[in-house]
């Protein structure tokens, strides 16, 4: 079945340095990849998307490219910030019926001033 | 415009009882799906709800069970409760049949907690 592969966390970095948290999938067609974001105490908000191989999704300073040969949809930021600590979640909508997602187990970033 | 919202925030039971959780889909929606997140852990997707109907399920058994109104608000029932229902129990709707339905938009969850 399909299925989502995140690096595990937390990943703890210091203001200003550069992000990669990795995502990996599995999926049978072509399925929809997302991030989405969750700060404490609180829902998911999505940080971005991509619909395509070699779509590009951008956000906020974030990016993750659609990957299809490596089945990957790592994201990245040039510079974080303390305000980025949250958890991140890569997904995938394997645009179905219900477009349902499929999410990873999540990885906490923790940016230290 | 008025996003997704859940109802209540926060609600302690006790094992063997029933719940009832509540959301208001983001305005112009109409598709309704429900996620439980469990601690440390990914949601995990319960059903959807589509024209009032039941569209699709996970893995999930039948004690947990839903309604959608007339107007897409849904309703989450979780009866005969266990200490493995606690968790965060998050609502998300889109608008089916476009391109915008890939996005899907998450209320703030309930946080359950079974005793």
């Amino acid at each position: 079945g399909n299925s989502v592969t995140q690096m595990e966390g937390p990943v703890t970095l210091s203001e200003e340095a550069f992000l990669t948290i990795n995502c990996t999938y599995t999926a049978t067609g072509y399925p929809s990849l997302f991030w989405y974001v969750q700060y404490p105490g609180e829902g998911l908000q999505l940080l971005l998307k991509a619909t395509k191989a070699d779509d590009k999704g951008s956000n906020k300073g974030f990016e993750a490219t659609y990957r299809k040969e490596t089945t990957s949809f790592h994201l990245e930021k040039g510079s974080v910030q303390v305000s980025d600590s949250a958890v991140y979640f890569c997904a995938l909508s394997d645009g179905g019926a219900t477009n349902k997602l499929i999410f990873g187990t999540g990885t906490l970033l923790a940016v230290q001033p | 415009d008025a996003g997704v919202t859940q109802s209540p925030t926060h609600l302690i039971k006790t094992r063997g009882q029933q719940v009832t959780l509540r959301c208001s889909p983001k305005s112009g929606h109409d598709t309704v799906s429900w996620y439980q997140q469990a601690l440390g852990q990914g949601p995990q997707f319960i059903f959807q709800y589509y024209e009032e109907e039941e569209r699709q399920r996970g893995n999930f058994p039948d004690r947990f069970s839903g309604h959608q109104f007339p107007n897409y608000s849904s309703e989450l029932n979780v009866n005969a409760l266990l200490l493995g229902d606690s968790a965060l129990y998050l609502c998300a709707s889109t608008r089916r049949g476009t391109a915008i339905s890939y996005e899907q938009y998450f209320g703030p969850g309930t946080r359950l907690t079974v005793t």
